[in-house]
């Protein structure tokens, strides 16, 4: 079962601009983490945020957390050409004792130059 | 370097073949995961294994079977009883085991895109 759901489905921006994407999930979570995936690739983590953290920053990236609505969002400014992948919303919830990380579908960004 | 390395890239099946796919980490991880990866669909858990010779089916294991006789690998076979193994394969690790306290992020391979003959 997928636990995380990210929206919108796709995005298409162009360079500059900054882009939003958005993770809602159903269950308590212990942490909530992005992932970007290149065509083709592997996942490449970007940033955990643990449940008791509302805000985090890495570089062009911002996410904040809202347990209160199970939401979370993934805010890339400046947008380049190369941000251009999939990005993916996991959370660790609980599953049968353990925690395990549970994906969404994904949302696909486009950034044109 | 460390990481996870998988392997082949691309697969073909044959009717009524197992396949093996491969996964080897030298990230000294505990916790190995494997998904699935359709269009629009997400990733899928298969199997995880928490610590070697321990394994735990995940949402879809029908048709799959792993094994985790040491720490760095943890191969996938995906069985004839599969009837729809057309996917991209990925391989994870994290460095501890699963539990409330555990806060790290997974480690993914490059995948294994499998295709039927």
């Amino acid at each position: 079962s997928q636990q995380g759901e990210e929206d919108p489905q796709a995005l298409s921006i162009q360079e500059g601009e900054n882009a939003t994407m958005n993770c809602s999930y159903k269950t308590s979570i212990n942490n909530l983490q992005w992932y970007r995936q290149n065509s083709g690739r592997g996942l490449v983590h970007l940033i955990l945020i643990r449940s008791n953290e509302r805000e985090k920053h890495s570089g062009r990236l911002r996410v904040t957390l809202d347990t209160s609505k199970k939401s979370s969002s993934l805010l890339i400014t400046a947008s380049r050409a190369a941000d251009t992948a999939s990005y993916f919303c996991a959370t660790d919830s609980p599953t049968g004792g353990s925690y395990i990380p549970t994906f969404g579908r994904g949302t696909s960004l486009i950034v044109h130059p | 370097d460390g990481g996870i390395t998988q392997s082949p890239k691309y697969l073909f099946r044959k009717e009524g073949q197992n396949v093996t796919l491969s996964c080897e980490q030298n990230l000294n991880h505990d916790a190995m995961y494997w998904y699935r990866q359709d269009p629009g669909q997400g990733l899928r858990l298969i199997y995880y294994s928490q610590i070697v010779n321990d394994f735990q089916k995940g949402d879809i294991a029908e048709g799959y079977s792993v094994s985790r006789e040491k720490k760095e690998s943890f191969p996938l076979t995906v069985t004839s009883a599969q009837k729809n193994p057309t996917a991209f394969y990925l391989c994870a690790s994290k460095a501890d085991r699963d539990s409330v306290y555990s806060n790290q992020p997974q480690h993914f391979g490059d995948g294994t895109r499998l295709s039927i003959l």
